[in-house]
């Protein structure tokens, strides 16, 4: 069964600072493992997608890693401002499914 | 191009009621999905659908029934609320293996 782990659960930052939120999943037999962004109150948007034969993906300021060997991905927030303030969700799919299984969140505060 | 559309956005329901809440996508995706999401709990899986007609049981589904009858709808039903099933539910789709999830909005339901 596919565990999903993000560390920290939350994290406040001063505006500008880079930083980086942690995802672990204990199954590498995933087809995709995908980002999401959730603001207060509302659903979740995609923010990248990394296919399983991809290293990473990059979206603007965002850059997501994915490294199945060790189980692990990385998501990297480079110059981060206060409208990043937000949960971020880590979700992979598990052994052959195409069900997502998804981490806590890690709680993002930026503060200006 | 809506992606996905859930109704009602938000719903208070008597203990013992029965509501159906509504999903629907335009995007032709043959898998499709319903999460409820609890407080510090992440994302559980209720029901899945990998097709018109096929349905499957996920992490939590007791309480709780699914039917596909088209590619384009997959409908949750509640047939005798209870207050464990207050919660945000989140209903998505996607393509099968390889590609990512499109998310709706989401129900907020509470039961008292």
């Amino acid at each position: 069964k596919q565990e999903v782990t993000q560390i920290p659960a939350a994290l406040s930052v001063p505006e500008g600072e880079n930083l980086v939120l942690n995802c672990s999943f204990t199954d590498s037999a995933i087809y995709n493992l995908q980002w999401f962004r959730q603001d207060p109150g509302k659903g979740l948007t995609s923010l990248l997608l990394i296919q399983s034969s991809q290293r990473e993906q990059t979206s603007g300021r965002l850059n997501a890693s994915l490294d199945k060997s060790s189980g692990r991905s990385t998501l990297y927030i480079a110059a981060s401002q206060p409208g990043d303030s937000a949960t971020y969700l880590c979700a992979s799919t598990q052994g052959g499914s195409e069900k997502l299984v998804f981490g806590k969140g890690t709680k993002l505060t930026v503060n200006p | 191009n809506a992606g996905v559309t859930q109704t009602p956005k938000f719903r208070i329901l008597k203990i013992g009621q029965s509501m159906t809440l509504q999903c629907a996508q335009d995007m032709n995706h043959n898998y499709m999905y319903w999460y409820r999401q609890d407080p510090g709990m992440g994302l559980k899986l209720i029901y899945y659908s990998v097709g018109a007609g096929i349905t499957d049981k996920g992490e939590v589904p007791n309480g709780y029934n699914v039917s596909r009858s088209t590619t384009e709808d997959f409908p949750l039903r509640l047939e005798l609320a209870a207050p464990s099933q207050t919660s945000v539910y989140f209903c998505a789709s996607s393509y099968p293996q390889y590609y990512g999830y499109t998310f709706g909005s989401g129900t907020r339901l509470t039961v008292v």
